[in-house]
């Protein structure tokens, strides 16, 4: 059974700090790797998703790296602003159309 | 496209009652999700849908819990009887299968059982 495990649960740094969110996951046979945000009473929303093959993934001031020989994914945040601050979540997919989710990286970025 | 359409935003309902709760995917996304998230389980996968067909049920916790499909563009998660563990966030998602896997979710809807 694929388990997710996300580190650290909690972060907290000021404001222009690049910072970096970590990812583990058990079984190695993975389809894809996406990392979602989450805003406190609201859903999900997509960043990045890595397809197996793939390495990293950028969008703007996020990139998202995937070794999936090792389990594990990095979400780098750069110059972080107080607008980042929100649950950052890591799901990834086996075999059908199953996400398995980790619990979360709550992000809180100080003025 | 107006996203993933959840409804009620909020229900508070007594213990035993029935609970409704209804999704309306993107226009055109031929998966559909519902998961469940708590503070003790983090965001579970209740079950779902493949072009209506309920593929994998799996999560769903008990015979209390019912989830139909009947078109495209709708699908309901029954609670019947409702118990105050069933108090969560229930969230419903779907994907285009072109789209390789990105699944796009709703609002949520916040259901407490006193």
């Amino acid at each position: 059974k694929q388990e997710v495990t996300q580190i650290p649960a909690a972060l907290s740094v000021p404001e222009g700090e690049n910072l970096v969110l970590n990812c583990s996951f058990t079984d190695s046979a993975i389809y894809n790797l996406q990392w979602f945000r989450q805003d406190p009473g609201k859903g999900l929303t997509s960043l990045l998703l890595i397809q197996s093959s793939q390495r990293e993934q950028t969008s703007g001031r996020l990139n998202a790296s995937l070794d999936k020989s090792s389990g594990r994914s990095t979400l780098y945040i750069a110059a972080s602003q107080p607008g980042d601050s929100a649950t950052y979540l890591c799901a990834v997919k086996g075999s059908g159309s199953r996400l398995t989710f980790g619990e979360g990286t709550q992000l809180t970025v100080n003025p | 496209d107006a996203g993933v359409i959840q409804s009620p935003r909020h229900e508070v309902t007594e213990m035993g009652q029935e609970v409704t709760l209804r999704c309306k995917p993107i226009s055109g996304h031929d998966y559909l999700f519902w998961y469940r998230q708590t503070m003790m389980r983090g965001l579970e996968l209740l079950i779902y849908f493949n072009n209506n067909v309920p593929i994998d049920d799996s999560g769903m916790p008990e015979d209390r819990f019912s989830a139909k499909m009947p078109n495209a563009s709708f699908s309901t998660l029954k609670i019947q009887p409702s118990e105050p563990r069933d108090s969560a966030v229930y969230f419903c998602a779907s994907t285009d299968s072109g789209a390789q896997g990105t699944q796009y979710f709703g609002p949520g809807t916040r259901l407490l059982v006193l």
